[in-house]
């Protein structure tokens, strides 16, 4: 039972251009939610994250939206630079819990230039 | 460069045997935890230590166990090593255990299982 679904596999771009990448959740107790960028061969790289009192956090060209409702988070980038030809990761925790993250399945952004 | 370290980069070795991963977590974090990430499966979470005592357990094998040190780096020991078990293994970690707290990711160690 996938709790985080990232329904797009990949995602193509055009540099300077907005790029959407949408993750949907199943788990009403989750309460804070993060992005990772992931190259071949490294680490998650943390990105931005968002609790669930808020419903959007921005950080540079990256803003997160989190629509408790629905269940459906979304992370923008806004422009689309060619470094950021990645895999995505949302991830979803329950505070009380403890800390451990439930990630969604990734999508391939591809930015051209 | 997250602050986080793992060694081996790379790990070979053959069915039947026994590895451990090592982690060392950024300074000043308590919590460490380790995932797996497999082709078929994404990024699982298998264990989390805090301040050396274990803390959650997820999808980990009764063949996998862990441990956090006093000096806060963790091990992830892995025996009777299938071929199923060839992975990417990821350390994190973070300043607490739980509320909203970032982890941190290592950069992996590729286990290949021949």
């Amino acid at each position: 039972d996938q709790q985080v679904k990232q329904n797009s596999p990949s995602l193509s771009v055009q540099e300077g251009r907005i790029s959407i990448l949408n993750c949907d959740y199943t788990n009403s107790m989750f309460d804070y939610f993060l992005w990772y960028k992931k190259y071949p061969a490294e680490g998650p790289t943390f990105l931005i994250s968002i609790s669930s009192i808020k419903d959007k956090n921005e950080d540079g060209r990256f803003t997160v939206f989190l629509n408790k409702s629905a269940k459906h988070l979304s992370l923008h980038i806004v422009p689309s630079q060619p470094g950021d030809s990645a895999v995505y990761f949302c991830a979803a925790s329950d505070e009380d819990a403890g800390n451990m993250l439930t990630f969604g399945g990734g999508t391939r952004l591809m930015v051209k230039p | 460069d997250s602050g986080v370290t793992q060694t081996p980069k790379h790990l070979i070795t053959a069915t039947g045997q026994r590895v451990t991963l090592r982690c060392s977590p950024r300074s000043g974090d308590l919590s460490v935890y380790w995932y797996q990430q497999s082709l078929d499966q994404g990024l699982q979470f298998l264990i989390q230590y805090y301040n050396g005592e274990e803390r959650a357990k997820g999808n980990i094998l009764e063949r996998f166990s862990a441990q956090q040190f006093p000096d806060l780096h963790s091990e992830l020991n892995l025996s009777s090593l299938e071929l199923g078990d060839s992975a990417l293994y990821f350390c994190a970690s973070s300043v607490v255990s739980g509320g909203a707290d970032t982890q941190y990711f290592g950069p992996g160690t590729r286990l290949t299982v021949l």
